[in-house]
């Protein structure tokens, strides 16, 4: 029973467009969501993160929208860059418990 | 930002023998570490929850006299793998929560990763 899904396995994008990476979650006790970007052979490092109370986040090329009566929240890069080529990862959490994790986008950014 | 360590980054052994991974938070205090590990192209597993000076809380599956966790310090967690087999190749990577009110109390803040091949 997965409560954090990424569909899309993988996602490629033009650089200097918007890339949109998108995240489901079913379970409605979760109140904090992050996203993560991982290289290959290294551990994820922290992006950006929302809170419930919130709807929008943003930090520089990096805007996380979070839908809470669909369980949906997205991750916005623009402009994308071949640097932002990478695995995203989705996660989320409640009462402190650990994250939960989605199976990751693969971002591939064309020049 | 915060930083976590991990040593080694990278470990060939043979099958039958023990491995231990340490995780180190660098700059701060961490009372809580996780344990995860990620199969190729799927998501990170969380293994065990690891609290300083207290027993880890292992996930559903996962062995706990197999993959021994101790937290000695709030600074350093070990995860040893015992009598390692091919299966438990895998990339092992360990998190750190901070105990300060600073970064917020649901980031944890991940290590570099450690790939283990066992032969």
């Amino acid at each position: 029973d997965q409560q954090v899904k990424q569909n899309s396995p993988s996602l490629s994008v033009q650089e200097g467009r918007i890339s949109i990476l998108n995240c489901d979650y079913t379970n409605s006790m979760f109140d904090y969501f992050l996203w993560y970007k991982k290289y290959p052979a290294e551990g994820p490092t922290f992006l950006i993160s929302i809170s419930s109370i919130k709807d929008k986040n943003e930090d520089g090329r990096f805007t996380v929208f979070l839908n809470k009566s669909a369980k949906h929240l997205s991750l916005h890069i623009v402009p994308s860059q071949p640097g932002d080529s990478a695995v995203y990862f989705c996660a989320a959490s409640f009462f402190n418990t650990p994250l939960v994790f989605g199976k990751g986008t693969r971002l591939s950014v064309i020049a | 930002g915060a930083v976590v360590s991990q040593h080694p980054s990278w470990v060939i052994c043979k099958s039958g023998t023990s491995v231990k991974i340490e995780c180190r938070s660098l700059d701060f205090q961490a009372t809580t570490m996780f344990w995860y590990r990620q199969f190729p192209k799927q998501s990170l597993m969380l293994m065990a929850t690891s609290n300083e000076g207290s027993k880890a809380t292992y996930e559903q599956g996962v062995e706990k006299d197999k993959f021994l966790i101790n937290h000695a310090s709030l600074t350093l967690s070990t995860l040893t793998v015992t009598s390692a087999h091919p299966e438990d190749s895998s990339f092992y990577i360990c998190s750190a929560k901070s105990s300060a009110g600073s970064g917020g109390s649901y980031e944890q803040y991940f290590g570099p990763g450690t790939r283990l091949t066992v032969t």
